[in-house]
């Protein structure tokens, strides 16, 4: 069965500081994995994805991400947090093989930016 | 990515009512899917719906509750019915993006009932 963990409910660090927002999976197969980034009365978007090829994702909005199936990980990063990036962030895993396009959200982690 | 819209983006409704929601993609998907959002929570997967068979329903959803159609490739409906104020919530749709990897969603459907 796929699950995913977000280890962190919620986050804040200063503008001009990293973000660092962690994420640990469990999957039978080989999964995809996402993270999605929810503003305040607005709808979802996509960041970035992994899909088997890359274990390094550069996303939008100078977003990263490193898969690390020893660690069954995938935390996400950014150099420098600016004012905009407050929001919601999840961590979703998919099955690769094995029926539809299923995504299974983690709790989400609210990341608040100060200045 | 497609580009998904969804009617009413948000309404009010008294219990034991029903509420349709509509989502409308600008391109032919095969696969749509419906989630929600309660308050303060992660998205949870409602149902999967195929144009030209039976929505499938994950575990703790049901037909009766949560109908849904799907007439063709580019819209379905989520019906939510006999309301009660736990199905307050936001209500998404998202459609499978051209990769067969991620989804792509509406911008939600805010219901609360009173």
């Amino acid at each position: 069965a796929q699950s995913v963990t977000q280890l962190d409910s919620h986050v804040s660090v200063s503008e001009g500081t990293p973000v660092l927002l962690r994420c640990n999976y469990s999957s039978s197969y080989s999964p995809s994995l996402f993270w999605y980034v929810q503003h305040p009365n607005k709808g979802l978007q996509l960041l970035l994805k992994y899909t088997s090829a890359a274990t390094l994702v550069k996303g939008i909005n100078g977003f990263e991400a490193e898969f690390k199936k020893s660690e069954t990980s995938f935390h996400l990063t950014k150099p420098s947090a600016h004012m905009s990036d407050a929001a919601e962030y999840f961590c979703v895993v998919s099955p690769v093989s094995g029926g539809y396009n299923k995504l299974i959200f983690g709790a989400g982690t609210r990341l608040a930016v100060h200045p | 990515s497609a580009v998904i819209s969804q009617k009413p983006s948000r309404d009010i409704c008294q219990r034991g009512t029903s509420l349709t929601i509509q989502c409308q993609v600008d391109s032919q998907v095969t696969m749509m899917f419906w989630y929600r959002q309660q308050p303060g929570q992660s998205l949870t997967l409602i149902a999967t719906a195929n144009q030209g068979s039976e929505a499938t329903y994950e575990s703790g959803f049901v037909i009766d509750k949560f109908p849904i159609s799907r007439p063709n490739l580019t819209f379905s409906t989520l019906t939510v019915s006999n309301m009660s104020p736990e199905d307050s919530s936001i209500y998404l749709c998202s459609v499978v993006g051209r990769h067969g990897y991620e989804q792509y969603f509406g911008p939600g459907t805010r219901l609360t009932v009173t």
